[in-house]
C-alpha cells in the first residue's frame, strides 16, 4: 500500500514568515511529486511539481525533493495571509502509473 | 489553460434518486477521474477511465458506475443515492503521458436528503 504522510496541522505562522510543509512517502519507486493548494470549499490546484532531487523554485514557493530520505517540502516565503489554506502531497509511482497517490493535506494559517 | 467542468457546483437529492454528475475537459486528456472527499479522509478515487469506453474500480467503487463516450467526457453516476454519498465530488483529468499531473475541476458538493 502506497502511503504519502503529511501533518494534518494547522501549521499557523505570521504573516511574512516562511511556511514549511513537509511530506513523506513510502514507495521508493515515485518518480513525480505535486503541492497542490486548496482553500475552503475549492478545488485543488497544482502550484509546484518536482520530479529531480534538489530544490525547484517559483516565486514565492519552493519545493525541495529527497529521494534517498523519501521526502518532499514546500517552502513559502513571505507568507500572506492569502495562503492560508490546505495543502496535498501527491505522488507518483514510475511505470506509467496514472494515478497520484494524495496525502490528507495540512492546513496552514498565516495570520496577521 | 487547462479547463475541467463539472455540471453543477451544488446538488440537493433524495435517497433512492438517481443521480448524474458531469465532467468535461477541453485539453484532450486521454485520463479522467472522479474523486469524492469528506473531511478527515481526504481524497478516495471512485473510478478513472484512461480511453474511451475504458474504465478502472479506484477505492471506493461501490453504489457508484461511470461512463465515458466521448473522450472528452467522464460522467458518474449514483444509481440510489443514500445519505453516506453526501460529499464534494471532484472530477480531474491528466493527459496520457505518465508523470504528469492531474487538473481538477471546480467540484460539485451533493447532500443527498
Amino acid at each position: 500500500q502506497k502511503e504519502v504522510e503529511q501533518n494534518s496541522g494547522p501549521l499557523s505562522v505570521p504573516e511574512g514568515a516562511i511556511a514549511s510543509l513537509n511530506c513523506t512517502y513510502s514507495d521508493r519507486g515515485s518518480q513525480s511529486f505535486f503541492w497542490y493548494r486548496q482553500y475552503s470549499g475549492k478545488s485543488p490546484e497544482l502550484i509546484m511539481s518536482i520530479y529531480s532531487n534538489g530544490d525547484k523554485e517559483d516565486g514565492r514557493f519552493t519545493a525541495q525533493l529527497n529521494k534517498a530520505s523519501q521526502y518532499v517540502s514546500l517552502l513559502i516565503r513571505d507568507s500572506q495571509p492569502s495562503d492560508s489554506a490546505t495543502y496535498l502531497c501527491a505522488v507518483k509511482s514510475a511505470g506509467g502509473s496514472y494515478i497520484p497517490t494524495f496525502g490528507r493535506g495540512t492546513s496552514l494559517i498565516v495570520h496577521p | 489553460d487547462v479547463k475541467v467542468t463539472q455540471s453543477s457546483r451544488y446538488l440537493v437529492k433524495r435517497t433512492g434518486e438517481k443521480v448524474f454528475l458531469e465532467c468535461v475537459q477541453d485539453m484532450d486528456h486521454e485520463n479522467m477521474f472522479w474523486y469524492r472527499q469528506d473531511p478527515g479522509l481526504g481524497l478516495r478515487l471512485i473510478y478513472f477511465s484512461y480511453d474511451v469506453k475504458m474504465k478502472e474500480k479506484g477505492d471506493i467503487p461501490e453504489g457508484y458506475s461511470v461512463s465515458r463516450e466521448k473522450k472528452e467526457r467522464f460522467s458518474l453516476i449514483l444509481e440510489s443515492a443514500s445519505t453516506n454519498q453526501t460529499s464534494m465530488y471532484l472530477c480531474a483529468s491528466s493527459s496520457g503521458t505518465p508523470g504528469k499531473t492531474q487538473y481538477f475541476g471546480p467540484g460539485t458538493r451533493l447532500l443527498v436528503l
